[in-house]
């Protein structure tokens, strides 16, 4: 059973336009969320987080989305860059045990 | 600070060889765990630590052990290597201090089991 899923695989993009990356789970108590960015043959590096008592957390060109009534959360990078091109993972979390679940993945190519 | 480290970078074992996977931090972060990527999979949950002494297991433990004697060191042991082990293993850490458990991770280890 898929706690933390990211339905679409691939998203392509103009450099310049806004990227909307989409993440669903199904756990109510799920209680913070964060999403990290992966380049080829490197670790998984942090890029933005939320705690489940807030809608919305920006940090630059990028900003997460939280709605709870639907169990959905989306990473929106404005203006999309080609440095941004990676597989982009949502991971959700609760309690003090530093365990996060996964979803399976995005990878975004953002074209010059 | 060099932050989350992992060796070796790429190992081929032979099925049913043993062999341990390293991780160290030097943040001095009471977290550390062991994920493993797979095609379509995203990273799944081997074993964490709460901290020296405590281990636990994630969602797919079976067929790798784990220990945490100091803050510092997390190894991953494979007693009995399967091909369906064959995978990318990283090694994250994360403080208490950060209450949205932020994870660090380390550069992985690319494991081939024939």
């Amino acid at each position: 059973d898929q706690q933390v899923k990211q339905n679409s695989p691939s998203l392509s993009v103009q450099e310049g336009r806004i990227s909307i990356l989409n993440c669903d789970y199904t756990n109510s108590m799920f209680d913070y969320f964060l999403w990290y960015k992966k380049y080829p043959a490197e670790g998984p590096t942090f890029l933005i987080s939320i705690s489940s008592i807030k809608d919305k957390n920006e940090d630059g060109r990028f900003t997460v989305f939280l709605n709870k009534s639907a169990k959905h959360l989306s990473l929106h990078i404005v203006p999309s860059q080609p440095g941004d091109s990676a597989v982009y993972f949502c991971a959700a979390g609760f309690g003090n045990t530093g365990k996060l679940i996964f979803g399976q993945g995005t990878t975004l190519q953002v074209k010059p | 600070n060099a932050g989350v480290t992992q060796t070796p970078k790429f190992q081929v074992l032979k099925t049913g060889q043993s062999m341990t996977l390293q991780c160290a931090q030097d943040m001095n972060h009471e977290y550390m765990s062991w994920y493993r990527q797979d095609p379509g999979m995203g990273l799944r949950l081997i074993h964490y630590s709460v901290g020296a002494g405590i281990t636990d297991q994630g969602e797919v433990p079976n067929g790798y052990n784990v220990s945490r004697s100091t803050t510092e060191d997390f190894p991953l042991r494979l007693l009995s290597a399967a091909p369906s082990q064959t995978s990318v293993y990283f090694c994250a850490s994360s403080s208490s201090r950060d209450t949205l458990r932020t994870q660090y991770f380390g550069p992985g280890t690319r494991l081939l089991v024939l």
